[in-house]
């Protein structure tokens, strides 16, 4: 099964950046990391993914090692409605999504 | 945005009930999923659907499960006999191509069985 290690909870403050990491020691040169999130009652959404380079989108960043055995995705400006569980998830290209337990992000007024 | 819609929002049976699950994906998308989130755990896969047949599937999907696209709009999740622990947020979701597309969830039905 595709294994990645994220922390259990975070905290941080309205307005001010996020970093979630995630470590994927054993991952192979052809996953892509994923990251999704899911917010309170409803189903997962995409918030980016990528393979070697960083990438940006409207959402987030997404910070990955030389490596490639961790990443770290960046919220530039965390607000109340990214209090969320966050999924960072190992995935082949074409298989099925394996989410894990995720970052529970909470975030303070 | 398009959006994966499933209905209905929430589904109360007897056990050994059957129940159907139904989830109209984004419009042209081809690959088709079933998740499940029992309370308070991971989400869970079930199945995927591409081209009228399972591609692949879980070892929760047992023979009490079913996967349909009857038509060309709707997805449908069947489960035979309902069980207690069946009691579950089904997740419906699809993608549009493969290699390494995003899916698109719905909001979920949240299946009690009593």
């Amino acid at each position: 099964d595709a294994k990645t290690t994220q922390p259990n909870s975070m905290e941080s403050n309205e307005e001010e950046p996020v970093h979630l990491p995630c470590n994927h020691s054993t991952i192979s040169g052809t996953d892509y990391i994923h990251w999704y999130r899911q917010l309170p009652s409803q189903g997962p959404e995409y918030v980016i993914h990528g393979l070697t380079s960083n990438v940006n989108n409207r959402m987030a960043s997404l910070a990955i090692a030389e490596d490639r055995k961790s990443s770290t995705l960046i919220l530039h400006r965390a607000t109340l409605r990214d209090a969320a569980v966050y999924y960072c998830i190992r995935r082949p290209s074409g298989s099925r999504l394996t989410f894990g337990e995720g970052t529970q992000l909470t975030v303070n007024p | 945005e398009p959006e994966v819609t499933q209905t209905p929002s929430h589904q109360v049976t007897q056990m050994g009930q059957e129940v159907i699950l139904r989830c109209v994906p984004i419009s042209n998308h081809l690959y088709f999923y079933w998740y499940r989130q029992i309370l308070g755990q991971k989400v869970e896969f079930l199945v995927s659907f591409y081209n009228n047949e399972i591609s692949e599937k879980s070892e929760i999907f047992d023979d009490q499960f079913s996967v349909e696209r009857p038509d060309g709009s709707n997805f449908t999740l069947k489960i035979r006999s309902t069980k207690l622990e069946d009691s579950a947020m089904y997740f419906c979701a699809s993608r549009q191509r493969d290699g390494n597309e995003k899916l698109f969830f719905g909001s979920g039905t949240q299946l009690s069985v009593l």
